[in-house]
């Protein structure tokens, strides 16, 4: 059971360049979401998705796009990268919420570097 | 969602337990809290989850009083392998869908 997958795991961009990141997961989740973590900051939400062919806009939703036309995958995109975008980013997904209580499963990570 | 606030920071020894409380005083009636734990270039992952009274599992132990205004984590006989950054979650997934992570607390465990 391979849980949250991400693609690639290391990225070098240069400015105003575009890339997708891929994120896939097994566990035949509802929701799923990407972040972004700066060094030595805590992780903000970039969107999610609570089920496919959904998204929305997290806390930092601008420079970034999300497409969830499969439920097992949701990538992001950024059309044109800037060096502000130089992050580690996670994606995560958990299962529909039915008890009010879940919780949510992380994938390992793409740094990303933009030059 | 309901705000949480957590020390920044928190040092300690190996061998002793580290309790790390988290303040929530907006939670809501449905609100569960939910505790992770991130080791550095690593994703978050899930310790612990309670909505009142005490949860205990392998790794954790945590404490809701009756008011659940705040919350404790407890680590018992911490090692340096404890050493990461851990968060305080309230509620998220029953409030459509967003999850938000607070700052976080860095725990450092010395030898």
């Amino acid at each position: 059971n391979a849980g949250v997958t991400q693609t690639p795991k290391f990225r070098v961009l240069k400015t105003g360049q575009s890339m997708t990141l891929l994120c896939a997961q097994d566990m035949n989740h509802e929701y799923m979401y990407w972040y972004r973590q700066d060094p030595g900051m805590g992780l903000r939400l970039i969107h999610y998705s609570v089920g496919e062919g959904t998204t929305a806009k997290g806390e930092v939703p601008d420079g970034y796009n999300v497409s969830r036309l499969k439920k097992q995958n949701f990538l992001l995109g950024l059309e044109s990268a800037a060096p502000s975008q130089t992050s580690v980013y996670f994606c995560a997904s958990s299962s529909e919420a039915k008890d009010l209580d879940n919780k949510a499963f992380f994938g390992q990570g793409t740094r990303l570097t933009v030059v | 969602l309901a705000k949480t606030t957590q020390p920044i920071s928190m040092d300690s020894y190996e061998g002793q337990e580290v309790n790390i409380t988290c303040s929530h005083n907006n939670i809501a009636t449905n609100d569960y809290i939910t505790w992770y734990q991130q080791f550095p270039s690593q994703g978050p992952r899930f310790i612990i989850q309670g909505y009142k009274t005490k949860v205990t599992n392998e790794v954790a132990s945590l404490f809701i009083p009756a008011d659940r205004k705040s919350s404790t984590l407890s680590l018992p006989r911490v090692s340096l392998s404890d050493t990461a950054v851990y968060y305080c979650l309230v509620g998220g997934f029953n409030q459509g869908g967003k999850l938000i992570f607070g700052q976080g607390t860095e725990l450092s465990v010395k030898p």
